[in-house]
């Protein structure tokens, strides 16, 4: 793995209680993504970053925030979690969009979640 | 970004070359095509991209179809470690990759 590596690895938790995951990455890139990967839906983008303190949606960012207050590290928080965001969440990180040369995505490990 | 479809599952001989396919008939002008592959429950690998020219790495060769609307991934010489799902997905300048069902390619010894 491209020095990136996500905490907790593993989290079981109850709805209705806030969660936060984080991604650490040792690369310096500029961005910087969350996804979540289901049974049937394959990978879906939740939130990106492009830069310190500029973020953006994904295809499912509903019931999600993200920060990023300094390059290496992206936190992506559940406010309220629910049952429907069990899942395991990949971090991934980019020199440059994926539209540029070179700039293919690295993934962290995974985090897998539960809301009971 | 241009929708993508794959087979859901292939299977190749060790040693053998595995050539999966990949349809793009929408693609534009200016979307590349990417293959990045999942082994079982680790983060998804690039492997490789293009945009009109075949390309080649340590890892896969790139086949695009001169009208582009379709590619192919080749691995040469195929191992139980090239087991995983692999993603085809047309990009297109936006910062993100829309990853489908991919396809599931089994290595058998």
């Amino acid at each position: 793995d491209a020095g990136i590596t996500q905490s907790p690895r593993h989290k079981v938790t109850e709805t209705g209680t806030p969660v936060t995951l984080r991604c650490h990455q040792t690369e310096n890139h500029r961005y910087m993504y969350w996804y979540r990967q289901d049974p049937g839906h394959g990978l879906r983008l939740i939130h990106y970053s492009y830069g310190v303190k500029d973020t953006d949606k994904g295809e499912v960012s509903d019931g999600y925030s993200v920060s990023r207050s300094k390059t290496e590290d992206f936190l992506l928080t559940l406010e309220s979690a629910t049952s429907s965001q069990t899942s395991v969440y990949f971090c991934a990180i980019s020199w440059g969009p994926p539209l540029a040369v070179d700039n293919e995505q690295f993934f962290g490990p995974g985090t897998r979640l539960t809301v009971l | 970004d241009a929708k993508t479809t794959q087979p859901p599952s292939m299977d190749c001989a060790e040693g053998r070359a595995a050539n999966l396919p990949c349809n793009h008939s929408t693609i534009s002008g200016n979307e590349y095509v990417y293959w990045y592959r999942q082994i079982h429950s680790q983060g998804p690998q690039y492997i490789i991209h293009g945009l009109k020219n075949n390309e080649t790495n340590e890892m896969a060769s790139l086949i695009i179809t001169e009208d582009r609307k379709s590619s192919t991934l080749i691995l040469p010489h195929a191992t139980l470690r090239d087991t995983a799902v692999y993603y085809c997905i047309a990009v297109q300048g936006a910062q993100k990759l829309v990853f489908g069902q991919g396809t599931r390619l089994t290595i058998n010894p």
